[in-house]
């Protein structure tokens, strides 16, 4: 069975300042991965499907890159809108669409 | 736009049953799959099921599967969640969101309905 695990869990950040978030598989999920942001009290947001393929909308300061086992979301300059919680997902191997623990980003 | 909306939460008891439904609107909802995630509270996220556009094909999380089942009606744009034998840890907020299109179906929850919320309590 397949575990997503994230890095760190919290990440205390100012705005302005580069961000890079991992995540790991526990096996090879190939780029069947996926990186959602969810700010309190809403749904969450597709970012990133496809390992580094932005969905429809979102900025540029957000990419992301690996394959396989190995995964990065990196937020070129922060900014107060992003201060939330970033979710993993794959969607490779079962159980399907398993998602990681979370990355808190919160502000300094 | 895209919209999603639940309907159907509330408090349930242990064992009952309870439907959600999720209204689609603003695509051709029979090209997509549509999919099931909930958050506990507090909690992060768990997918919980997936119905291909034409409900052909259909998976399920382990944690739910054989309680819960998913239909849904193109000519009425709803997907629902039959959930049965309701325990505790499925008290949730349910989220219904937009899968892939046609033979990507499997393709990442593209669209978030705002959820709706199912607590199981004696």
């Amino acid at each position: 069975e397949i575990v997503m695990t994230q890095s760190p869990a919290t990440l205390s950040v100012s705005p302005g300042e580069r961000v890079t978030l991992s995540c790991r598989a526990s096996q090879s999920v190939s780029s069947n991965l996926a990186w959602y942001q969810q700010k309190p009290g809403q749904a969450p947001r597709l970012l990133i499907y496809r390992a580094s393929t932005k969905a429809t909308g979102i900025p540029a300061r957000f990419s992301a890159s690996g394959s396989g086992t190995d995964f990065t979301l990196t937020i070129s300059s922060l900014q107060s809108e992003d201060f939330a919680i970033y979710y993993c997902q794959q969607g490779n191997n079962w159980p399907l669409f398993t998602f990681g623990p979370g990355t808190k980003v919160d502000i300094k | 736009q895209v919209q999603l909306v639940e309907s159907g939460g509330g408090v349930v008891q242990p064992g009952r049953s309870l439907r959600l439904s999720c209204a689609a609107s603003g695509f051709t909802f029979s090209l997509y799959a549509m999919h099931w995630v909930r958050q506990a509270p507090g909690k992060g996220l768990e997918w919980v099921a997936v119905l291909s556009h034409d409900a052909v094909n259909k998976y399920f999380a382990d944690s739910v599967r054989g309680r819960f089942t998913m239909s849904r009606d193109n000519s009425t744009n709803t997907v629902y969640l039959q959930m049965n034998s309701l325990r505790p840890e499925d008290t949730a907020l349910y989220y219904c969101a937009r899968g892939g299109k046609g033979p990507d179906w499997l393709d990442p929850q593209s669209h978030w309905g705002q959820g709706a919320l199912v607590t199981v309590s004696s």
